[in-house]
């Protein structure tokens, strides 16, 4: 089945403590992209990668890194993460095509306290 | 700036009758619209996409209309299920300064379908 997998789903965590949300995806898609998605906003991209070793700044991408060493996997890395870093957060991966088409995972809801 | 604005916020329907759900948007170069369904606590998936030669699309029970002067998008649901209950997002993509394709989302509209 082609989807995106994220994980972990649920994570709570403290203020400083360095954590992983790894993405991945089996459509041999070249283009990923993270989102947070907060309360009343719309989902805002973070950063994104257009193929292996090639990411870029997305709208809000302060306290957040990426890395993209394989094509299928877009980790993305909170070095210190604050309070105001809780959100949901979406990983995508894009199609190509006339459409373009993008394939959202199902979400990490991370709280840090 | 970019923007995309959705209305209403929330609408709440009963079971079986039609809704529709409004998007505006000021997204210049415009590329492609897309509208998206959000399950609670679920990834957003794709209903339609229309270009700016497309005037209306279907999927199922859902259609979506785009009047490109106007800046305008509409998402009609027939025959509402239970299942319809989600968010409904709009979309509008534009291409950068730098020649790749960027999203801009709007805030959802919350739809209740009650039985």
């Amino acid at each position: 089945e082609a989807q995106v997998t994220q994980n972990p789903r649920y994570l709570i965590t403290v203020t400083g403590k360095k954590l992983t949300v790894t993405c991945s995806q089996n459509m041999n898609h070249e283009y990923m992209s993270w989102y947070r998605q907060d309360p009343g906003l719309g989902l805002r991209q973070i950063y994104y990668s257009m193929n292996v070793e090639v990411t870029d700044k997305g709208d809000v991408p302060e306290g957040y890194k990426v890395s993209r060493k394989e094509k299928r996997n877009f980790p993305l890395i909170l070095e210190s993460p604050s309070p105001n870093q809780t959100s949901l957060y979406f990983c995508a991966s894009n199609g190509g095509g006339s459409y373009n088409e993008q394939f959202f995972g199902p979400g990490t809801r991370l709280t840090v306290l | 700036k970019n923007q995309v604005e959705q209305s209403p916020q929330s609408l709440i329907i009963l079971e079986g009758k039609n809704c529709t759900l409004q998007c505006n948007y000021t997204v210049s170069p415009f590329s492609n619209l897309r509208w998206y369904k959000q399950d609670t606590g679920r990834g957003p998936v794709s209903l339609t996409i229309m270009t700016f030669s497309e005037n209306t699309k279907s999927n199922g029970r859902y259609t979506a209309t785009l009047d490109a002067d106007t800046k305008q998008s509409s998402l009609h649901i027939t025959a509402s299920q239970l299942s319809d209950s989600a968010s409904y997002i709009c979309v509008v993509s534009y291409s950068s300064n730098f020649g790749n394709e960027k999203l801009t989302f709007g805030t959802g509209t919350r739809l209740t379908i009650i039985p």
